[in-house]
């Protein structure tokens, strides 16, 4: 199926700093959603987004919908070592078309 | 509130073995989904029902997959014959609308 493109795909920063990661695709998408999976465990919804521009906050977690329906935007703020694990995106087409991202794999320093 | 159970959570198995997994969905979840998660391929959707249905299979990369739903509280994903290149961790989800999905803690399946 389609691949939803995600950036970076790996990410090692320092315990305290700022994290800004994407998702990017050709096609437009009705809804974009974002999980973690840490090690071990299945992927778990962090934030849900329904609508164009839509921002949406999970705590320290911010995402939100690009204007061109074609993207998707997954900040975290003050990382702690337990921001550890993948991140991905998943995005809603029309019916019941939906595709997983690639991952971004978060790493945090203490 | 129990989430989606998966079993078993680890399996060994030899080439040409028949694997079955297995999953319970939440309680009142219409949606369920069997995924393969390998370093390689990353996380593929491999088919899903809704309503006990399965709706779209195209995932499911060959004949020796097979899955069903004979009741709303359990599903079965079936290799049969299984092959080393089948090792790979499964995860079962379950939801109310399609893409809002609660995953299980999945089955690390490895065929020697």
């Amino acid at each position: 199926g389609q691949q939803l493109n995600q950036s970076p795909q790996s990410m090692f920063i320092q315990e305290g700093e700022d994290v800004s990661m994407n998702c990017t695709s050709s096609s437009i998408f009705n809804t974009w959603l974002w999980y973690k999976q840490e090690p071990g465990e299945g992927p778990v919804l962090l934030i849900a987004l329904y609508k164009a521009g839509e921002l949406t906050s999970n705590g320290r977690l911010t995402a939100q919908f690009g204007i061109t329906r074609k993207d998707s935007f997954l900040n975290i703020s003050a990382s702690i070592p337990s921001d550890v694990g993948i991140y991905f995106c998943a995005g809603q087409r029309g019916g019941n078309q939906f595709y997983f991202g690639t991952g971004t794999s978060l790493t945090v320093i203490p | 509130d129990a989430g989606v159970i998966q079993s078993p959570r680890h399996e060994v198995t030899e080439m040409g073995q028949e694997v079955t997994l297995r999953c319970k969905p939440i309680s009142g979840h219409d949606y369920l989904f069997w995924y393969r998660q390998t370093m390689m391929r990353g996380l593929e959707l491999l088919i899903y029902f809704n309503n006990n249905v399965p709706i779209d299979d195209s995932g499911m990369p060959e004949d020796r997959f097979s899955a069903k739903m004979p009741n709303a509280s359990f599903s079965t994903l079936k290799i049969q014959p299984s092959e080393p290149r089948d090792s790979a961790v499964y995860f079962c989800a379950s939801s109310l609308a399609p893409v809002t999905q609660y995953f299980g803690p999945g089955t690390r399946l490895l065929v020697l």
